[in-house]
């Protein structure tokens, strides 16, 4: 089955600096690339997702890139906010008979003031 | 707010125990998933309901099982209790059948079982 890899853990920056957190998937069938903000106490929120026939897509502050040759794919958020520290997970759906998210580990943003 | 509701917030029970958590999906979706969020399995897909049918399978465990209503909305059953069955539970819900739909999550359940 599909097994997604991110890092890092943890990403500490400072306010107004940018953060990138990465991920990499191993089944070469997978077309989707979603990834989620899930802040304490609260379900994962769907902030930018992307699809395996784009190499990059932009919402505002933040970025999502797919190398799907690397099998690997990325978060940029720019101009970082203190709202932005959370839990940020990447995602990869593969399809066939199990057709849910695979998800990584998940990094911890923290926005240092 | 994602629009997916989920009942209990929390629930506290005993180990051989049965309990039922609730979904209500967004409105107009037809699909519902369920995933287990723990600390050391991290999110895992367990099942995924598309207009009524089970649709796809993940890492569930027998003991476990679900059904989506002519509603819509979906009920994870887990019986006979365990230590380890203790995590955060959440449904998403999308529009389409498969897994390329956008999944948006509600606010979860908290099993607590001891």
């Amino acid at each position: 089955g599909e097994n997604v890899e991110q890092h890092p853990s943890t990403l500490s920056v400072q306010e107004g600096d940018s953060a990138v957190i990465k991920c990499t998937y191993s089944d070469s069938a997978s077309n989707y690339f979603p990834w989620y903000k899930q802040e304490l106490g609260k379900g994962p929120q769907l902030i930018i997702d992307i699809r395996s026939n784009v190499g990059e897509k932009k919402d505002q502050r933040i970025a999502v890139t797919l190398n799907k040759t690397a099998k690997h794919f990325s978060l940029h958020i720019t101009e970082t906010q203190p709202e932005d520290s959370a839990v940020y997970f990447c995602a990869a759906r593969t399809g066939g008979g199990a057709d849910g998210l695979t998800f990584g580990k998940g990094t911890h943003l923290i926005i240092q003031p | 707010d994602s629009g997916v509701t989920q009942t209990p917030k929390h629930l506290i029970t005993a180990t051989g125990q049965r309990v039922t958590l609730r979904c209500s999906p967004r409105s107009g979706d037809l699909s519902v998933y369920w995933y287990q969020q723990s600390l050391d399995q991290g999110l895992q897909f367990l099942i995924q309901y598309y207009n009524g049918e089970e649709r796809a399978k993940g890492n569930i465990l027998e003991r476990f099982s679900a059904q989506q209503f002519p509603d819509l909305h979906s009920e994870l059953n887990l019986s006979s209790l365990e230590l380890g069955d203790s995590a955060l539970y959440f449904c998403a819900s999308s529009v389409g059948p498969t897994g390329g739909y956008e999944q948006y999550f509600g606010p979860g359940t908290r099993l607590t079982v001891t």
